[in-house]
């Protein structure tokens, strides 16, 4: 098994452009997250989904981030415009059914530098 | 309110000692427990898990970590360190409903 999928691996921006991340979870998992990681605030759960449905977003920062997952084997997170403070590591893991007793495999992240 | 606890944002322990990573959680329910580890660069790994099984979980690479519902802690250990286990570790609780909690991570240094 491949693993959950994560591109880019490093991405470096300006401030105002948009940037997409991408993630491909576990063939036959129903459920996906994205985190978000800094030295400030930790590891921070940004939105989650269940069976392709966004569950809880409560996470996510601004109206500038939105994330999509149109199947069970894609989904993007996006910000637009992007700023220096979204400058992190963002991680998406994927767990098999999203029940509190399941194990969540992460990706290797994408390292996010916005100039 | 917090959720999880982890006592200690750093410990230093010298090659072949134990290791002790403590976490505390906050719950009215019976909550599922776990320890991910994250080594440089890396995404996180799971150690092992807590899900109202046996209280003693024993995980990869030699961790075990006990679940003292009275103390409402679970600490990690390990009774001998390995170079290889310096990394930081995150103490995880999930709540019925899909809430999950991760700890603020406690970062392992081991000393040669």
């Amino acid at each position: 098994d491949a693993g959950v999928i994560q591109s880019p691996r490093h991405e470096v921006t300006e401030m105002g452009q948009e940037v997409t991340l991408r993630c491909k979870p576990i063939s036959g998992h129903n459920s996906l997250f994205w985190y978000r990681q800094t030295m400030m605030r930790g590891l921070e759960l940004l939105i989650y989904f269940n069976n392709n449905v966004p569950i809880d977003d409560s996470g996510m920062p601004e109206d500038r981030f939105s994330a999509k997952m149109p199947n069970a084997s894609f989904s993007t997170l996006k910000i637009q415009p992007s700023e220096p403070r979204d400058s992190a590591v963002y991680f998406c893991a994927s767990s098999l059914a999203g029940l509190s007793t399941d194990t969540q495999y992460f990706g290797p992240g994408t390292r996010l530098t916005v100039l | 309110a917090q959720s999880v606890t982890q006592l200690d944002s750093h410990v230093s322990v010298s090659e072949g000692t134990p290791v002790l990573l403590r976490c505390n959680y906050s719950s009215s329910y019976s909550p599922s427990l776990f320890w991910y580890v994250q080594h440089p660069n890396k995404g996180l790994q799971l150690l092992l898990k807590y899900t109202s099984a046996a209280t003693l979980v024993k995980g990869i690479n030699g961790f075990e970590a006990e679940f003292k519902k009275s103390e409402t802690s679970f600490h990690l250990t390990k009774p001998s360190a390995h170079m290889s286990d310096a990394a930081e570790y995150f103490c995880v609780v999930t709540l019925d409903g899909n809430q999950f909690y991760f700890g603020t991570g406690t970062s392992l240094t081991v000393i040669p």
